[in-house]
């Protein structure tokens, strides 16, 4: 079965201060990957998504991830965080199985320090 | 925009009661998706459902079921609820094609007394 594994559930910054949060797999095949924000009191909400072509994905409010098929990696980063990014972050993967399941990570909450 | 309703965004229930999760969409599509939140345990899925009165176990359907008798509506049940199934529940959409993204509900934050 497949896992995703987010390393931080916790991160504290500043503001200003760059981001980088860690997503990995493990499923060999093909896969598409995507991360998902929710901030506080509001429903989950799309952030980018990968799925071929140009491994360096660009989503919404500055964001992007890379996917690195080597390393089985999808990491989110962000050059300069605000206060409003403060929400948690979830990293998910679909193996393209049957019923387009998507397996999440825990999840990584992140406090931007005003 | 996808808008995925469910119908309660708070419940109270008791041990041993069946409780009626609802969730409508509106965009016709064919997936829809029950999970639970838990603090460091992110979204684990518990069923899924890939067209009307069809649905397949998640990684975690013990205690629950699911119904889907039209197109727009999903509901998850807990045939006797326990206190362990204290939980955020999310619901979720998918159009057809394993590229496109889910949308999710607002929740419902469930806690079982």
């Amino acid at each position: 079965a497949q896992s995703v594994s987010q390393h931080n559930h916790h991160v504290i910054l500043s503001e200003a201060a760059s981001l980088e949060l860690g997503c990995n797999y493990s499923y060999g095949g093909t896969v598409n990957l995507f991360w998902y924000v929710q901030y506080p009191g509001q429903h989950l909400q799309l952030l980018l998504k990968y799925f071929s072509g140009d491994p360096l994905v660009k989503g919404i409010k500055g964001f992007e991830a890379e996917f690195i098929k080597s390393k089985f990696s999808f990491n989110l980063r962000k050059p300069s965080v605000q206060w409003s990014d403060t929400a948690e972050y979830f990293c998910a993967v679909n193996a393209l199985r049957a019923g387009n399941m998507l397996t999440f990570g825990g999840g990584t909450r992140l406090m931007v320090k005003p | 925009d996808v808008k995925v309703t469910q119908s309660s965004r708070y419940l109270v229930k008791r041990t041993g009661e069946k409780v009626f999760l609802e969730c409508v969409q509106d965009m016709d599509h064919e997936n829809m998706f029950w999970y639970r939140q838990d603090p460091g345990l992110g979204l684990r899925l518990i069923y899924f459902s890939y067209d009307v009165k069809m649905k397949e176990k998640g990684d975690i359907p013990e205690g629950y079921s699911v119904s889907r008798e039209k197109k727009e509506r999903f509901s998850l049940i807990l045939e006797s609820a326990s206190t362990n199934q204290t939980s955020m529940y999310l619901c979720a959409t998918q159009g057809a094609g394993s590229n496109q993204p889910q949308h999710f509900g607002d929740g419902t934050r469930l806690s079982i007394l």
